[in-house]
This record gives C-alpha cells, sequence and structure tokens, in this order.
C-alpha cells in the first residue's frame, strides 16, 4: 500500500516556508524523499532512517516520527530551483521502495 | 564518479512487441532496481537485482523479466507490450540493498506503446 502524501500541491512565494507530509500504514525501516522536475530524473534528497539516524541534502531538513509512521520534509526559505514534485519513498525492509502520490510545489518570485 | 545512464532515451513501439531497455549504474554500485511511473505518478516498483540475481519484485506480471551483468549494468525487457505499458521507466543504483543506502536514478526511458 502506498504511502499518503499531502498536500497534493502547494504555491509559494520565494522565501516562505512549507512542509510536505508522508503518512505509511506500516511500520517503516527508512524514507526515502526525492525531488523531481518536469522532464527529468527523481534527485536524492534524503533518507531517514528508523533510530532518528538521516543522510542527505545540506539545505533540506526533513523528520520520521516513528510513533505515527509518518515523515514530514521542510522546504525552509524556499528558493525558485525548489520547485518540482516532491515523492516520498518508504522501505519497510531493504530499499525497494514503495513511493507516494508527490506533492507539487511552485515558488514564485 | 559516472552517474546512472539508460538507453534509449525514447521509444516507440506498437502493442504485442518487445523492448528491451538498459541502464549502467552508477559506479561502485551493486545494485540496480527498475521503476515505472506513470504520468503524473509516482514511481513504481518493478523489481531489483543484486549481484546478477533477482531480489525481490513488484506487482507487475512475468512478460516484465530482467537480467543483471558482472558489471552490474542491468536490462528490462517487456514483451507482449500493452497500451498499458506506456510510461517513464526508471533505473536506479545503489550500494547494496539496504534501506541505509540513497538509490540514485537515471535520466529513463520513455516508452510509448501505439
Amino acid at each position: 500500500q502506498q504511502p499518503v502524501q499531502s498536500p497534493q500541491a502547494v504555491i509559494l512565494r520565494e522565501g516562505e516556508d512549507a512542509v510536505i507530509n508522508c503518512s505509511s500504514s506500516k511500520a517503516l525501516y527508512s524514507v526515502h524523499w526525492y525531488r523531481q522536475k518536469h522532464g527529468e530524473a527523481p534527485v536524492f534528497l534524503m533518507i531517514l532512517l528508523k533510530g532518528g539516524e538521516q543522510k542527505g541534502h545540506e539545505k533540506i531538513s526533513a523528520s520520521f516520527n516513528e510513533k505515527k509512521q509518518q515523515s514530514s520534509l521542510y522546504l525552509t526559505a524556499s528558493q525558485l530551483s525548489y520547485s518540482g514534485t516532491y515523492f516520498c519513498g518508504t522501505a519497510i525492509a531493504g530499499n525497494k521502495l514503495t513511493f507516494g502520490g508527490g506533492t507539487r510545489v511552485l515558488v514564485k518570485p | 564518479e559516472t552517474g546512472v545512464t539508460q538507453s534509449p532515451t525514447h521509444l516507440i513501439k506498437t502493442r504485442g512487441q518487445q523492448v528491451t531497455l538498459r541502464c549502467s549504474s552508477q559506479s561502485g554500485h551493486n545494485t540496480v532496481s527498475w521503476y515505472q511511473q506513470a504520468l503524473g505518478q509516482g514511481p513504481q516498483f518493478i523489481f531489483q537485482y543484486y549481484r546478477e540475481e533477482e531480489n525481490g519484485r513488484g506487482n507487475f506480471p512475468p512478460r516484465f523479466s530482467g537480467l543483471q551483468f558482472p558489471n552490474y549494468s542491468s536490462e528490462l525487457n517487456v514483451n507482449a507490450l500493452e497500451l498499458d505499458d506506456s510510461a517513464l521507466y526508471l533505473c536506479a543504483s545503489s550500494l547494496y540493498t539496504t534501506g541505509r543506502n540513497e538509490q540514485f536514478f537515471g535520466p529513463g526511458t520513455r516508452l510509448t506503446v501505439l
């Protein structure tokens, strides 16, 4: 069962903040976040692991609530380059990812 | 460090035909995963190869098959193409199969089935 992402879309002005959520009904080992621009491959942003470890992008922050099986990605002081579709991929074991439906982010000047 | 590459970039086939897509993994990576991404949706896991063996499969029929070679490059084969197979096919390489390791995606192959 795929994770549920919210919101489905968000429009920001440059410099504003946003939060993207990813919820799963299953106990997760890790959550992987990607950003995909139109016509391009998904670009790795961050991994959040059960137990609190994180690996990833310096300018992006995220959290993983193991009790709720929910992860949140924080876009802080957004830049035009943050525009794209954000996907969370969840892993129960190994790294066979189940992706959510995506959150479209548009950052306007 | 060489990134993930895929070929061809675009492909047009007709129903019933067969297709082979290719992926070269990032240097040093021994695991390749294949995903299908329909327009406007997230990628869906097809299968994964680790050291030339299939290491897990998603909810795809047997007409989707794959191979991994000793240099860790990989092929995805689809037989008896259907219209619904039209999608972006992405491969992702990683070091090992644990959920601790990031996967890096290639640019994808856009398959159109007419």
